[in-house]
């Protein structure tokens, strides 16, 4: 049971450049959420998904778009990278009730560096 | 909207002592409260949840932490820290209403020393 299965796992992007970070969980989970990890600031949502077909903002969606490709994958991305967008970007997933009540699972992180 | 503050941004404790980390929260209702450990490269694991009932509720590791209302505070305690504890935690706010995702605070890097 792999969980929350996240790519890639670091990448490094020059300013502008676009790219898109890709999650799949295998729990039957319906909520899908996107943090990022900054040095000092904890977690932050970016975008999050209460269930397939439903996407909605975070606390720091500038610069990023979602999809919800179907129940499993929730894929981020980013259209023009700026060097304020170099993160540990973390993908959770959480069951009945959602993300408010419930736990989140989360996926090992990607590490992006934007130069 | 919810809110979590952690004051503690890095503590140093030895191996066999025990802990104590804060954790304050800010909401109207009643929240639903975590603690996560993230260890080096790693996502967040969870600890232990708050939902309702006994306010004091028991975690994986020999963890646990206490729900006081009056104080709007959620710390986590251990009575005695092994070596293997040494990682960043991480307390969490949720709520049913609203943005249906948890609010972290900002983290406490712990250290144990041998």
């Amino acid at each position: 049971n792999a969980g929350v299965t996240q790519t890639p796992k670091f990448q490094v992007l020059k300013t502008g450049q676009s790219m898109t970070l890709q999650c799949a969980q295998d729990m039957n989970h319906n909520s899908m959420y996107w943090y990022r990890q900054d040095p000092g600031m904890g977690l932050r949502l970016i975008y999050y998904s209460a269930s397939e077909g439903t996407t909605d903002k975070g606390e720091v969606p500038n610069g990023y778009n979602v999809s919800r490709l179907n129940k499993r994958e929730f894929s981020l991305r980013l259209e023009s990278a700026a060097p304020s967008q170099t993160s540990v970007y973390f993908c959770a997933s959480s069951g009945l009730g959602g993300g408010g009540n419930s736990p989140l699972h989360f996926g090992n992180g990607t590490r992006l560096t934007v130069t | 909207a919810q809110s979590v503050t952690q004051p503690d941004i890095h503590i140093t404790v030895s191996e066999g002592a025990s802990l104590e980390l804060r954790c304050n929260y800010s909401y109207g209702a009643t929240p639903y409260l975590f603690w996560y450990v993230q260890s080096p490269g790693q996502g967040l694991q969870l600890l232990l949840k708050y939902f309702s009932g006994d306010t004091l509720v028991q975690g994986i590791k020999g963890f646990e932490a206490e729900f006081k209302r009056s104080q709007s505070s959620f710390n986590l305690r251990k009575p005695s820290v092994h070596w293997s504890d040494a990682a960043e935690y991480f307390c969490a706010v949720g709520a049913d209403t609203g943005r249906r995702a948890l609010t972290f605070g900002s983290g406490t890097r712990l250290q144990v020393q041998p």
